[in-house]
């Protein structure tokens, strides 16, 4: 009931494509799903988060989408751009808990 | 510029021997935690701290031990307990809990190899 299952493990996009990374959770408690990204040899760091009450948010070239009932999130990267290569990583928690719950990671390599 | 510090980057020890990894936050958060991350396991939250004095454990807390005496400071000991101690530990800090308004702040990790 706690796990994040994200898919797919890695992802290959030529440059100007879409990238999708999808997660789903089973936790309906769960309220609070944050991306973030992370380079190599650095720490993460948030990228975009939502909170179920909306079914998309957008900032930039990221949107997440959210399906409530299906009880899966996924991040859409438009325009993908050879700097967006990295490991991306979807999470969830109750809000202001101090637990969040990370999928296994997605690296996604954009080719130029 | 305010953030999370960890040293060293990369840590070599001998098999049953302690070793002890820094954190230091200047973000005046009174949050802070450890995370251990595996290729393909994403983070697993090992210990976190809500207020200086006082911290929990989390998900896989066997094998590792920390202090909490200063609100900049959050040291994890990896003990010689810790039966696969070889990975790429990382620090953060919140505000708060971590949630909408108080996104966690990741360190550059230290990557530590027991042989």
């Amino acid at each position: 009931q706690q796990q994040v299952k994200q898919s797919p493990q890695s992802l290959i996009v030529q440059k100007g494509g879409i990238s999708i990374i999808n997660c789903a959770y089973e936790n309906t408690a769960f309220d609070y799903f944050p991306w973030y990204q992370q380079f190599p040899g650095k720490g993460p760091a948030l990228l975009i988060a939502i909170r179920p009450d909306v079914s998309e948010k957008k900032e930039g070239r990221f949107t997440i989408s959210f399906n409530k009932s299906a009880k899966q999130f996924s991040l859409h990267i438009m325009d993908s751009q050879p700097g967006d290569s990295a490991t991306y990583f979807c999470a969830a928690s109750v809000d202001s808990s101090y637990k969040l719950i990370f999928g296994s990671g997605t690296r996604l390599l954009v080719r130029p | 510029d305010g953030g999370i510090t960890q040293s060293p980057k990369y840590l070599f020890r001998k098999e049953g021997q302690n070793v002890t990894l820094s954190c230091e936050q200047n973000l005046n958060h009174d949050a802070m935690y450890w995370y251990r991350q595996d290729p393909g396991q994403g983070l697993r939250l090992i210990y976190y701290s809500q207020i200086v004095n006082d911290f929990q454990k989390g998900d896989i807390a066997e094998g590792y031990s920390v202090s909490r005496e200063k609100k900049e400071s959050f040291p994890l000991t990896v003990t010689s307990a810790q039966k696969n101690p070889t990975a790429f530990y990382l620090c953060a800090s919140s505000i708060q809990g971590q949630g909408a308004g108080s996104p966690l702040h990741f360190g550059n990790g230290t990557r530590l190899t027991v042989t």
